[in-house]
């Protein structure tokens, strides 16, 4: 099974500041990496899907780069409704796991 | 506009048994394959099984394989999940999820997502 550790768990930044978060698999996992952003009491939204696409409808200021076993999520300039939980996943095989998830929070 | 509506979820003792229920809509249900996910409350993601568009193969993560199958009914949209043998540690909020590519098999990252449904396995 493929462990996807996310850091920092929490990152505490303001409106406007770039923020970057790290998704490292214990295996590789070639390009397979997804990311979701999730607010309290909604379902998961996709933002990124192999490594670098970004979703349907996902504003240019999210990016994500990578490959193999290290993986980043950008936020260019942060908007507060981007103040959330930040999930990565993998679907290079069986068992599809996530990692336990970045939050970022107000400073 | 893609729907997804959960069902089915419901407070049920240990080693019981429970049928979820995922009615889609706007989108084409056969070509798209199917997964459920869940989250224990205050935890995070936990992928649970996936089906292909046209029911086979499925795919289960080791903690359900064995007790809970994942189907599907294309004439109704609708896909299910039996759940047999409940532990306390399938308690959860459980959604299914769409995946983002047509006719892949399945390709195992989500675009839509049902808003839930709570399972609650407690004597």
């Amino acid at each position: 099974e493929v462990v996807l550790t996310q850091s920092p768990a929490t990152l505490s930044l303001s409106p406007g500041e770039r923020a970057t978060l790290s998704c490292r698999a214990s295996q590789s996992v070639s390009s397979y990496l997804a990311w979701y952003q999730q607010k309290p009491g909604q379902a998961p939204r996709l933002l990124i899907y192999d490594a670098s696409n970004r979703a349907t409808g996902i504003p240019a200021r999210f990016s994500g780069t990578g490959s193999g076993t290290d993986f980043t999520l950008t936020i260019s300039s942060l908007e507060p409704e981007d103040f959330a939980v930040y999930f990565c996943q993998h679907r290079s095989n069986w068992p599809l796991t996530f990692g336990g998830g970045t939050k970022v929070e107000i400073k | 506009e893609v729907q997804l509506l959960d069902s089915g979820g419901d407070l049920v003792q240990p080693g019981g048994s429970l049928r979820l229920s995922c009615a889609a809509s706007g989108f084409t249900f056969s070509s798209y394959a199917m997964s459920w996910v869940r989250q224990a409350p205050g935890k995070g993601l936990e992928w649970v099984s996936s089906i292909s568009g046209l029911g086979s193969p499925t795919y289960y993560a080791d903690s359900v394989k064995g007790r809970f199958t994942i189907s599907r009914d294309n004439s109704k949209s609708t896909v299910y999940l039996q759940m047999n043998s409940l532990r306390a540690e399938d308690t959860a909020v459980y959604s299914c999820a769409k995946d983002i590519v047509e006719n892949s098999g399945s390709y195992g990252a989500w675009d839509y997502w049902g808003q839930g449904t709570l399972v609650t396995v407690s004597s």
